[in-house]
């Protein structure tokens, strides 16, 4: 069965203290692994996409790559409006397959 | 507009009452996707619409959940007899071509 499982559910950092989200997933047939952040109250916002194992994608304090297992998004340095819930998703067949999220806290 | 649009953006409804979703995709995408998220959990896809295919059904819970793409634009998702455990958060993406998925804010529904 399809499986999508992120770790850890919630992470609290201090400001500045680098970390990582864990996504492992079990599919056959990966077309795309996704990355969206949301906020409190909205849709989740579009991150990256990591098509293939080695692959990386960065965007200011935020690192994606990917293997055959699994995905880590890297937060680098990271700043209070750094917290939200990160949310992966795998893409099979017609539709995308989510995690349950990280819930990011980082305290100033 | 700009982005994908939800209305309304909170629905508060009696158990046993119908009520109806509505989604308003970015012009000139193709794909439109009906996900549900419940408190604290991951989004569960309901519906799949995609140019003037038949819809990809497989997600919906049950038969009183029910939808319809009118004129390869906006969406309505419709509950029928709603239920407590209806209540979530219902979101709305859609897309073109191989692209990735936008979202909208989301309807919050809650069922008394």
């Amino acid at each position: 069965e399809d499986q999508v499982t992120q770790s850890p559910e919630a992470l609290r950092l201090q400001e500045g203290e680098s970390s990582s989200l864990n996504c492992s997933y079990t599919v056959s047939g990966l077309r795309g692994l996704f990355w969206y952040r949301q906020d409190p109250g909205k849709g989740p916002e579009f991150l990256f996409t990591l098509y293939s194992a080695g692959e990386e994608k960065e965007k200011e304090r935020l690192k994606a790559t990917l293997t055959k297992k699994e995905s880590f998004l890297h937060i680098t340095a990271p700043k209070p409006e750094d917290s939200a819930t990160y949310l992966c998703a795998v893409q099979v067949d017609n539709d995308m397959r989510f995690g349950a999220g990280t819930r990011l806290t980082v305290k100033p | 507009g700009a982005g994908v649009s939800q209305s309304p953006s909170n629905k508060v409804t009696e158990k046993g009452k119908d009520v109806e979703l509505r989604c308003d995709p970015i012009s000139g995408h193709t794909a439109l996707y009906w996900y549900r998220q419940s408190l604290g959990q991951g989004l569960e896809f309901l519906i799949y619409f995609q140019g003037n295919s038949a819809p990809d059904k497989s997600g919906l819970p049950s038969d009183r959940f029910s939808a319809e793409r009118t004129g390869g634009s906006v969406s309505t998702l419709t509950i029928q007899r709603t239920q407590q455990e209806d209540s979530a958060v219902y979101l709305c993406a859609s897309k073109r071509g191989s692209d990735t998925q936008y979202f909208g804010p989301g309807t919050r529904l809650t069922v008394l």
